[in-house]
């Protein structure tokens, strides 16, 4: 089955601490976006490639790392500069040719640092 | 002021019952409209698209762009309990990566 895999489901770190997400795709998708979301809000941008080894901040990228060595993995790293960073991770990929509009989701990882 | 605004509910409605859920918008450069359905701690899903303005329909659901108003809807009819969910608007300009998403209206369709 193609899809968006994002591992693990649930994370707790201590603060100070650096964390790793791990999102997958076997879509054969080109583009892959992080976003956050919290509650009662709308998901916000934090980054996005289009293509392997480049990617581009979002509007919330300050606190956040990426790397996009293979098409089919964008790991994103929470920073200990990331001030406030228990939230909702989505991961998502788009077909080139269909622009960014025809996003696919993963499932999620809930962070919660203490 | 937001780039999209959506009315965050929550909306409860009987079983059967037509849903109407709406977003507006100020940029009036955005030429694609999505909806998209999300199940509590699961991640979104691509309910319709529509490029420019008009309607489109899918089954139960119809999406339907006014941009004349900078106004847009998805309409639900013979609701199901399985309906319930979050329902999230997005919005871009044709050749932007970037996705502006409302912040979701919480819809429970009661048996």
């Amino acid at each position: 089955d193609g899809g968006i895999t994002q591992s693990p489901k649930y994370l707790f770190r201590k603060e100070g601490q650096n964390v790793t997400l791990s999102c997958e795709q076997n879509l054969n998708h080109d583009a892959m976006y992080w976003y956050r979301q919290d509650p009662g809000q709308g998901l916000r941008l934090i980054y996005y490639s289009q293509i392997v080894n480049d990617f581009q901040k979002g509007d919330i990228a300050e606190g956040y790392s990426v790397s996009r060595e293979k098409k089919e993995s964008f790991p994103l790293t929470v920073t200990s500069a990331q001030k406030n960073p228990t939230a909702f991770y989505l991961c998502a990929s788009s077909p080139w040719e269909t622009g960014s509009y025809e996003q696919y989701f993963g499932p999620g990882t809930r962070l919660t640092v203490t | 002021q937001k780039e999209v605004e959506q009315d965050p509910g929550p909306l409860s409605v009987p079983e059967g019952a037509i849903v109407s859920l709406n977003c507006t918008y100020s940029n009036s450069a955005f030429q694609y409209f999505m909806w998209y359905r999300q199940y509590s701690r699961k991640g979104p899903e691509l309910l319709m698209y529509t490029y420019s303005s008009g309607n489109k329909e899918d089954g139960r659901f119809t999406a339907q762009v006014d941009k004349s108003s900078k106004y847009i809807s998805l309409f639900i009819r013979d609701s199901q309990p399985s309906d319930s969910a979050t329902y999230l608007c997005a919005m871009n300009i044709q050749g932007a990566q970037k996705l502006v998403f409302g912040q979701g209206t919480r819809l429970t369709i009661n048996p």
